[in-house]
Formats: C-alpha cells, sequence, structure tokens
C-alpha cells in the first residue's frame, strides 16, 4: 500500500523558473493538503482540496496554483520560482470520517532550493 | 499569538528517563487533537489523537484541557529511538490543521 506518493523527491530551480510537483494518493480519501515546512516553523497549510473539483487557498497561497486532477491526484505549480520558496513541501490527504477528525497522512516531501 | 505553541526545545534526555511536552492553543473551537512524530528529514506520522478523558498508548500519555486550551504528552522509560520531533496538531473545522514548530526530543544512552 503506497499511500501519499510524491514526486519529485528533490529539486532545484532557477528563479523565475516554473515546475509542478506531484502527488498521488491510493487511499480513496476525498480531502488533500499541500503544506510547506521551514526551519523553526511549523507546516504551513498552502492549498487544500475538500474533495474532487475543489480548491482552497490555505495560510501561505501566494505564488502558488493547484490542480486536483482527479480523486487521486492534487497538483502543486510555482509559476516563477523564487528563492522565499526554498522549503520542503508535503502533501497529505485524509478522510475526515463521521467526527471530522481530519487524520492526515503525509508523503515523503519534496526538497526544493531555489537559486 | 501563535495558534498552537510548543517548547521548541530541545530536550536532551537519558534514556529511561520521563519526558513531558506542552502545547497551547488559542482557537477555543477547535474540534480535535493530535501529536505527530516527525523524524529528521521524514513526514509527520500519527503517533496519537488526544481526548478529554486523557488517552494512554503504551509508554505515551497525552492530556487535554479544554478550559486552559492546553495539550500534553507524556513519555515515560525514554528509548533511544524515540529521539524524533514532536509536533502538537489541532483541527480548527473545514478540514483545517494547524501545526506547532515543534519540540526536540534527543534521547541519549
Amino acid at each position: 500500500n503506497a499511500g501519499v506518493t510524491q514526486t519529485p523527491k528533490f529539486q532545484v530551480l532557477k528563479t523565475g523558473q516554473s515546475m509542478t510537483l506531484q502527488c498521488a494518493q491510493d487511499m480513496n480519501h476525498n480531502s488533500m493538503y499541500w503544506y510547506r515546512q521551514d526551519p523553526g516553523m511549523g507546516l504551513r497549510l498552502i492549498y487544500y482540496s475538500a474533495s474532487e473539483g475543489t480548491t482552497d487557498k490555505g495560510e501561505v497561497p501566494n505564488g502558488y496554483n493547484v490542480s486536483r486532477l482527479n480523486k487521486r491526484e492534487f497538483s502543486l505549480r510555482l509559476e516563477s520560482a523564487a528563492p522565499s520558496q526554498t522549503s520542503v513541501y508535503f502533501c497529505a490527504s485524509s478522510e475526515p470520517g463521521e467526527v471530522a477528525k481530519n487524520i492526515q497522512y503525509f508523503g515523503a516531501g519534496t526538497r526544493l532550493s531555489v537559486l | 499569538r501563535k495558534e498552537v505553541e510548543q517548547d521548541p526545545g530541545p530536550f536532551n534526555v537519558p534514556e529511561g528517563a520521563t519526558v513531558a511536552f506542552n502545547c497551547t492553543y488559542s482557537n477555543s473551537a477547535s474540534q480535535s487533537f493530535f501529536w505527530y512524530r516527525q523524524d529528521c528529514r521524514k513526514e509527520p506520522k500519527l503517533l496519537m489523537s488526544v481526548y478529554s478523558s486523557g488517552n494512554e498508548d503504551g509508554r505515551f500519555t497525552a492530556q487535554l484541557n479544554r478550559a486552559s486550551q492546553y495539550i500534553s504528552l507524556l513519555i515515560r522509560d525514554s528509548k533511544l529511538s524515540d529521539s524524533a520531533t514532536y509536533l502538537c496538531v489541532v483541527n480548527i473545522g473545514r478540514g483545517k490543521l494547524i501545526f506547532g514548530q515543534g519540540t526536540e526530543l534527543s534521547v541519549k544512552p
């Protein structure tokens, strides 16, 4: 059972380049999320998708776009990368369930450096 | 004020020690609470949910005080393998989790 799969694992970009981070889950979860994690800070929500066909901004959406391609896949796009976007990016999915516990399962992360 | 605040640590303890982590949250409408564990350069993984009545899972005990908006995690008989960063996490609803910055634990022989 793969769970949540992210690609690529590592990426180096030059300022102004664009790229898409891919995420797929095989747990039939409705909700998917993109976070970034910076040193000394907790994970911060960039965008999330409560269900297929919907996306919403999180805490730090500027400079990013997302696409919920289908129930399995949720991609994050950097249109014009900036050094401030150097970070570790995590994708997660969850099935809130009856009590809305929202337990999230994470991918292994993408380490992105923007030079 | 941060929505979820934790002692940043690091906590350096010998094997066998008991260690306690504290966490406070600001949103009184928070719905559910968790402790996640994150190993160095790895993804966060759920350690345990936290219930108002308190709950225990082996050497780990979690407590929640809604009136004080306070969450704790107690680890007894620390093992070397417990070395990690522990994240306090609060579900504020509408699918959103808020993460504390994490408390680093290092267990030494």
